[in-house]
């Protein structure tokens, strides 16, 4: 049982440049979530799915696409970067919305 | 709408101290509390956990009582060790709707000298 995976670990971006983050769960879980986190600052909710097929936004959408390809993978793109994204990306499941979330290790991504 | 609020860090002890990081929370329903530890380079992993009103969560030596009356979920240990270094981060699930999503509060950053 890996839990929450995430792609890459570490990532480097000129301005402008797009990536796509990836996650996977293999718990069967039905509802998944991408977070930022910024030196010294608390969690902020980019994205979430709350069940395959749906998506909605978070705190902090601006910039970000999300895609739940199916019920174990959830991405997160960036289309052009910006510094102002430089920052940790957290992926998080549930088994329900309102359940405890298990939490990848996160990706490092830095914008030049 | 339903938040968590938690002290300020950093909260630096020495080792073997006695540690109290304050939580406290607002809710329409009836929330299920939880924290969580975040350890450096690593995501956060669930520390403990209460769903009704005077559950006490454990693990690891850190306790917290599910308080209705006070709406306060205080983390506490005992003895803190070096180890123990970490941001904690207190959250709620607000209990109304199972759509509702798990709300954080801002974390707090620990530090236990040697």
């Amino acid at each position: 049982n890996a839990g929450v995976t995430q792609t890459p670990k570490f990532q480097v971006l000129k301005t402008g440049q797009s990536m796509t983050l990836q996650c996977a769960q293999d718990m069967n879980h039905n509802s998944m979530y991408w977070y930022r986190q910024d030196p010294g600052m608390g969690l902020r909710l980019i994205y979430y799915s709350a069940s395959e097929g749906t998506t909605d936004k978070g705190e902090v959408p601006n910039g970000y696409n999300v895609s739940r390809l199916n019920k174990r993978e959830f991405s997160l793109r960036l289309e052009s970067a910006a510094p102002s994204q430089t920052s940790v990306y957290f992926c998080a499941s549930s088994e329900f919305p309102d359940g405890e979330q298990f939490f990848g290790p996160g990706t490092r991504l830095t914008v030049l | 709408g339903d938040s968590v609020t938690q002290m300020e860090g950093p909260v630096t002890l020495s080792e073997e101290a006695f540690l109290t990081i304050n939580c406290t929370y607002t809710a329409t329903g009836y929330p299920s509390l939880f924290w969580y530890v975040q350890y450096p380079g690593e995501g956060l992993q669930l520390l403990l956990k209460a769903t009704k009103a005077d559950d006490k969560g454990s693990n690891k030596g850190f306790e917290a009582t599910y308080r209705k009356e006070t709406t306060s979920f205080h983390l506490e240990k005992g003895s803190v060790q070096v180890s123990d270094s970490a941001v904690y981060f207190c959250a709620l699930s607000p209990g109304y709707s199972s759509a509702s999503k798990i709300i954080f509060g801002s974390g707090t950053r620990l530090s236990i000298r040697p």
